[in-house]
């Protein structure tokens, strides 16, 4: 099973709004990450978080809240976004082995809307 | 900094045809590749991966290679069928390790 689920598939928000981004996969994949992909552009890293722990922060603003509360599960929590960040916000998980890099497998994303 | 990226941002090629598209990156330390998939609405998918102690690498109906003395790779598929119209990403290694970068991407047409 090579699946990343993510929830929900579409979202619209207010700019003072609070919402979660939900993603999990059942690979036994010990690291996670959040992109943000803007149409027509490439994936842009936003968090990577290795033993459920944060270990990039690729400089993205406080509105955006990442959580990993287990192995399986990885979290994006939003409040007082912009409608900037309207954008697909995809998931990914990969194996952890010392010194390497690993296939990163991608969920289906979800579509943001800020209004 | 390391940067991965696309010669051409739109490739169109006839059905049963051979496509092949390119990547340049540009740290000579990079030691792995993947080129991935994304059709329109969907997450990037994985077609194959290298290593760079490997020039070729094959899977079903795709070959890549990886030219390390100019710091090049090329996704060749091979009879181009409609179901590979996407746009297709190599991604390479960032600088810290988990993070990868990604080229602009190549947007595959396939003509009937």
């Amino acid at each position: 099973d090579t699946e990343v689920t993510q929830t929900p598939k579409h979202l619209v928000m207010g700019m003072t709004n609070k919402k979660s981004l939900k993603c999990e996969q059942h690979m036994g994949h010990r690291a996670m990450y959040w992109y943000k992909q803007k149409a027509k552009k490439p994936p842009e890293l936003m968090f990577v978080y290795s033993y459920e722990k944060l270990s990039i922060n690729e400089s993205v603003p406080s509105r955006f809240s990442p959580e990993c509360p287990n192995s399986s599960l990885l979290n994006l929590h939003l409040h007082a976004l912009q409608p900037e960040d309207s954008a697909l916000y995809l998931c990914a998980s990969s194996q952890v082995l010392a010194g390497g890099q690993y296939t990163q497998y991608f969920g289906p994303g979800t579509r943001l809307t800020v209004l | 900094g390391e940067s991965v990226g696309l010669h051409l941002p739109t490739l169109s090629v006839q059905e049963g045809d051979n496509s092949i598209i390119n990547c340049a990156y540009s740290n000579s330390a990079s030691d792995y590749f993947i080129w991935y998939k994304q059709e329109s609405g969907k997450g990037p998918q994985f077609i194959i991966d290298i290593r760079s102690n490997m020039d070729k690498r094959q899977g079903q109906r795709v070959t890549v290679l990886l030219n390390k003395t100019v710091k090049h790779l090329s996704l060749q598929i091979a009879a181009t069928q409609p179901g590979d119209s996407a746009v297709y990403f190599c991604a390479g290694p960032g600088g810290s390790q988990g993070n990868l970068i990604f080229g602009k991407g190549t947007k595959l047409s396939v003509k009937p």
